[in-house]
This record gives structure tokens, sequence and C-alpha cells, in this order.
């Protein structure tokens, strides 16, 4: 079955403290994994698309990493302002259409 | 820059009753897409519809549940007889033809009361 596990669940940093989160699939065939931004009551934002393992992405103080089993989400000097939840998602190879399938989340705090 | 219009963003309907929740999905893309937020729980696939036909849907979307795409921009999700447990954000989304960003409306709050 296709899955998608993230963590932690939560995160409270310092304004500054850099810090990664962590996103394991477990997916018949990946095409295509997905970093959201999801601010309260809101829809999720799109930040990155990521293919093929090596593969990396930045936006700002954000970068995306990609391997064969796993995603890391890289947050560097982070601002009060970076505060959301972040969400992961794979698209994967079984049906059809690019339906994704999506973690629980990690939700940052930034502290000033 | 384009983006996907959903209207309400909050409805609050009695149990039994019909609701249906409207998408404006971008004007070039090609899939769309309901998912489903309940409460502190993770974003569900409800359903596909590409070439104006359903393409895939999870077991949430029951006969309860219908979607239509009646001209060129709407985009619609029918609940025909909604229950407690259909409260929660739902989400439209489209995706284009190069099929590398999916983007996501602000959602519509669903209240059973």
């Amino acid at each position: 079955e296709d899955q998608v596990t993230q963590s932690p669940e939560a995160l409270r940093l310092q304004e500054g403290e850099s810090s990664s989160l962590n996103c394991s699939y477990t997916v018949s065939g990946l095409r295509g994994l997905f970093w959201y931004r999801q601010d309260p009551g809101k829809g999720p934002e799109f930040l990155f698309t990521l293919y093929s393992a090596g593969e990396e992405k930045e936006k700002e103080r954000l970068k995306a990493t990609l391997t064969k089993k796993e995603s890391f989400l890289h947050i560097t000097a982070p601002k009060p302002e970076d505060s959301a939840t972040y969400l992961c998602a794979v698209r994967p190879f079984s049906g059809g259409y690019n339906k994704l399938i999506f973690g629980a989340g990690t939700r940052l705090a930034v502290h000033p | 820059e384009p983006e996907v219009t959903q209207t309400p963003s909050h409805q609050v309907t009695q149990m039994g009753q019909e609701v249906i929740l409207r998408c404006v999905p971008i004007s070039n893309h090609l899939y769309f897409y309901w998912y489903r937020q309940i409460l502190g729980q993770k974003v569900e696939f409800l359903v596909s519809f590409y070439n104006n036909e359903i393409s895939e849907k999870s077991e949430i979307f029951d006969d309860q549940f219908s979607v239509e795409r009646p001209d060129g921009s709407n985009f619609t999700l029918k609940i025909r007889s909604t229950k407690l447990e259909d409260s929660a954000m739902y989400f439209c989304a489209s995706i284009g033809q190069t099929l590398t960003e999916a983007f996501f409306g602000q959602g519509t709050r669903l209240t059973v009361v």
C-alpha cells in the first residue's frame, strides 16, 4: 500500500535556527514527490515537485531533496513567517490520473 | 498569478440536505480533483476528473457524491444527503498538461449540523 510518513509531527524553532523536516514514503513507483505549505484554515500552497533521487530544489529559505526512500525539506535561518504546516505528498504509479497521497504534515512554529 | 477559486468559503447545512461546492480551476488545466481534510487529519483524495468524466475515485466517494463540469470553467462537487461525518474542508485542485504542479484552492469549510 502506498504510504507517506512525515516527522516530526511538530517542531519548534528559534528564529535563525536551521532544521530539516523528513518525509519517508513507500510507493509502488514514484511519479513525483510534492511539498506544500498550509496555513491554518487555508488550502495547500505549492512549493516544489521532485522526480528523481538526487534532485534538489530551492526557494528562498527552503531546500527540498529527494532520495529513493525519503525527502527532506531543509529550512535555513527560518523567520516567524515560515510558521505553518508543511505537507509532503507522493504521486504513485498505482492508479492513474495523478492523484496525490498526503502525509499528516509537520507543524512548524518559529519564534522570534 | 493564476489560481484555483472555490465558493463558498464556509457552508453550514443541516443533516440530510444537499450541498453543492463550486470550483473554478486554472483555465488551461486538464485534470481536476476534489480532496477533503477532516479537522486535524490528513488531506484525502476523493475523485479525479479528466476529459469530462470521472477517472478515479476513492472509497470515500460513494453514491452520495457526484461531480460535474457544467461549462468550460466550473467544476462542482455535490453531496446529496449530508451526514455529520461529511463535515470537513473540501479542496479543489487542478493540474496542467505538464503534470509538474498541482494547485489547490483555498477550500470550502463544510459544517453539517
